[in-house]
């Protein structure tokens, strides 16, 4: 099955912008969605398909792809930002699912 | 509002059986796919299982193939899964998923609140 991969840490400088990246084949074919997971928290969706927020997702957050490479960028970090994002994505065959191994976001 | 409650972990000796409930309300339970979803101690997120609305389609990591079975009762808007042969390595939160996919995006736009099962002898 494919794999997504993430780069396992990124830190930003409080109101500075970062960008989240996630590498995989089957993100040629399917868009990626975004998690963030606080300590002992469920994970929560943050981003999906083109470039969509769920309800109560601030604006600072957005994504975006191209080729086998999906982005989340938070523009204009907040303290409260700080946690592990995952991306997630159904793999090549479809029939499997696959998420990225975490980044941990530090905001300084 | 959508809600999903997870319940049925536990500690559990290798070898031996256990089976996770994920109870939903709020929505149409029937016209969604679900999901388990698990994350062992200080790990990253693996998926587990999906299964379709009707219960008919039913996809598992390479993991737990064979050990696993994911079902669900739509009359009784709750998710299962079967857990057999468990081993220390399935010690993880276990977390059940609405899938609210569409196109080539298959969000889970909801997720329970996590089960902890920890495979110990």
């Amino acid at each position: 099955s494919s794999e997504l991969t993430q780069d396992p840490a990124v830190s930003v400088a409080l109101g500075q912008t970062v960008r989240i990246t996630c590498q995989g084949d089957s993100l040629r074919g399917y868009y990626a969605s975004w998690y963030q997971q606080k300590p002992g928290q469920a994970p929560r969706l943050v981003i999906y398909g083109k470039n969509n927020r769920p309800s109560g997702i601030p604006d600072r957050f957005s994504g975006s792809s191209s080729g086998n490479t999906a982005s989340l960028t938070i523009t204009g970090a907040q303290a409260e930002d700080e946690a592990d994002y995952y991306c997630y994505s159904r793999d090549s065959s479809a029939n499997h699912v696959v998420f990225g191994g975490g980044t941990k976001l530090t905001v300084l | 509002q959508v809600q999903l409650v997870e319940s049925g972990g536990g500690v559990v000796q290798p070898g031996r059986s256990l089976r996770l409930s994920c109870a939903a309300s709020g929505f149409t339970f029937s016209t969604y796919a679900m999901h388990w979803v698990r994350q062992a101690p200080g790990k990253g997120l693996e998926w587990v299982t999906i299964i379709s609305y009707d219960g008919n389609t039913k996809y598992y990591a390479d993991s737990v193939k064979g050990r696993f079975t994911i079902s669900r009762d739509n009359s009784k808007n709750t998710l299962y899964l079967q857990m057999n042969s468990l081993r220390a390595e399935d010690t993880a939160v276990y977390y059940c998923a609405r899938e609210n996919g569409g196109g080539n995006s298959f969000p889970l736009d909801y997720w329970g609140q996590g089960m902890l099962v920890t495979v110990s002898s």
